[in-house]
């Protein structure tokens, strides 16, 4: 399995909805990511897990509360979200040792009515 | 403050000849760079890596090239195919804890291929 699984892959919600993105990957990766990426920008980081505890978190708002329940599976709880939240969420994936390059799935496209 | 510039948004070849696409940096921590594929409604797709002790890394038609004194590096691909029109990334990397990196991506270069 060389797959990272993110689901829904689209996702419409008001701003006063609590919705949860899900991300699962089963290649033994121990450190998984979240970001964030708007139409013709580049991904930007929002949060780094290394081995289930969470390393970064590039000042994201407290409306995104990111989990890790374990080492594959790695949860973006979303509440109060504003219009502006409205982007592709992509989670990505990367083996333990030096040098390793992440692996992407293919987002979450999320729409903030 | 962009830390990692891809200048060029747009770049078109003809089928065989070669793609080179640019990118260049600021910041003389980053020691991993990466080049990613993304296609419309896709992740972005790892295509090759070089860490910066060397300055060349070849995986069959795709060569990346680091210039660490110019902070620049380069993606070959040779012969181009219409397959290979996606946007394409780059990304520098510092170790940050344990396994994880924190990768910076520039702004893509969409790289059309004409048959």
């Amino acid at each position: 399995d060389t797959e990272v699984t993110q689901t829904p892959k689209h996702l419409v919600m008001g701003m006063t909805n609590k919705k949860s993105l899900k991300c699962e990957q089963h290649m033994g990766h121990r450190a998984m990511y979240w970001y964030k990426q708007k139409a013709k920008k580049p991904p930007e980081l929002m949060f780094v897990y290394s081995y289930e505890k969470l390393s970064i978190n590039e000042s994201v708002p407290s409306r995104f509360s990111p989990e890790c329940p374990n080492s594959s599976l790695l949860n973006l709880h979303l509440h109060a979200l504003q219009p502006e939240d409205s982007a592709l969420y992509l989670c990505a994936s990367s083996p333990p040792g030096q040098n390793q390059p992440q692996h992407f799935g293919d987002g979450t496209r999320l729409s903030i009515l | 403050d962009q830390q990692v510039k891809q200048n060029s948004p747009s770049l078109s070849v003809q089928e065989g000849r070669i793609s080179i696409l640019n990118c260049d940096y600021t910041n003389s921590m980053f020691d991993y760079f990466l080049w990613y594929k993304k296609y419309p409604a896709e992740g972005p797709t790892f295509l090759i890596s070089i860490s910066s002790i060397k300055d060349k890394n070849e995986d069959g038609r795709f060569t990346v090239f680091l210039n660490k004194s110019a902070k620049h590096l380069s993606l070959h691909i040779v012969p181009s195919q219409p397959g290979d029109s996606a946007v394409y990334f780059c990304a520098a990397s510092v170790a940050f804890s344990g396994s994880a990196r924190q990768l910076t991506f520039g702004s893509g270069t969409q790289l059309t291929v004409l048959p």
